[in-house]
């Protein structure tokens, strides 16, 4: 069962532009972090939201956190083709353990 | 500060062989978590540790896995034996307590069973 789904699945941009990243759910989360990845590596956390309605702002990167605490979404004003990479929303912990849950991804390219 | 490690960073093996995995978390981290990325899906929680013992390992996906963290320091996951199945990448993080939410990744093992 995929708790965390995330859309777009892939995204092609040109440089510039602005891009919308969605994490939905139907559970609730203690939290919901965002990391980036690149090949090769681990991800690398950008953020963590831990209240309803929470906004956070990294640079050119916007995170907000649902009211309800189920979804997150992820804006990036005028992407840069360093932007590229995998980003990967995760929640926990949950009432039923401290394990976290992973989305499946978002494969951004920002073409110069 | 040094990150988290894992070692090694790729292995090959042939099904029915076994293979130890091994985690090296940020020094005074207590809280060490076991993840798998199989191709196609998303990353999946496998075991928590605080210290030495064992958390959560409810995410382990059957008794051919075996992880272990003597001392509360490093930690291995052994596999054995390997099945096709198991393949993917295996990450290791640690975050500094329970309830942190901060976790910081190892760069991963890919785990190639032939």
């Amino acid at each position: 069962t995929q708790l965390l789904e995330q859309s777009p699945q892939f995204l092609s941009i040109q440089e510039g532009e602005n891009l919308t990243v969605y994490c939905n759910s139907s559970s609730v989360f203690s939290s919901l972090q965002w990391y980036r990845q690149e090949p090769g590596e681990g991800p690398v956390l950008l953020v963590t939201v831990v209240t309803g309605g929470e906004v956070k702002k990294l640079k050119r990167l916007t995170f907000q956190f649902g009211d309800a605490r189920k979804d997150s979404s992820l804006h990036i004003t005028a992407a840069q083709p360093g932007d590229t990479g995998l980003y990967l929303c995760a929640g926990g912990p949950r009432n039923t353990g401290n394990q976290f849950y992973f989305g499946t991804g978002t494969s951004l390219t920002v073409i110069p | 500060e040094a990150g988290v490690t894992q070692f090694p960073s790729h292995s090959v093996i042939e099904k029915g062989q076994t293979v130890t995995l091994r985690c090296d978390p940020i020094s005074g981290h207590d809280n060490l978590y076991w993840y798998r990325r199989v191709m196609g899906k998303e990353i999946k929680f496998l075991l928590h540790f605080v210290k030495e013992s064992k958390q959560d390992e409810s995410g382990m996906p059957n008794n051919r896995f075996l992880a272990e963290r003597t001392g509360g320091t490093y930690s291995t996951l052994k596999v054995q034996p390997a099945e096709l199945e198991d393949s993917g990448v295996y990450f290791c993080a640690s975050t500094t307590g329970t309830g942190a939410y901060e976790q910081y990744f190892g760069p991963g093992t890919r785990l190639t069973v032939t």
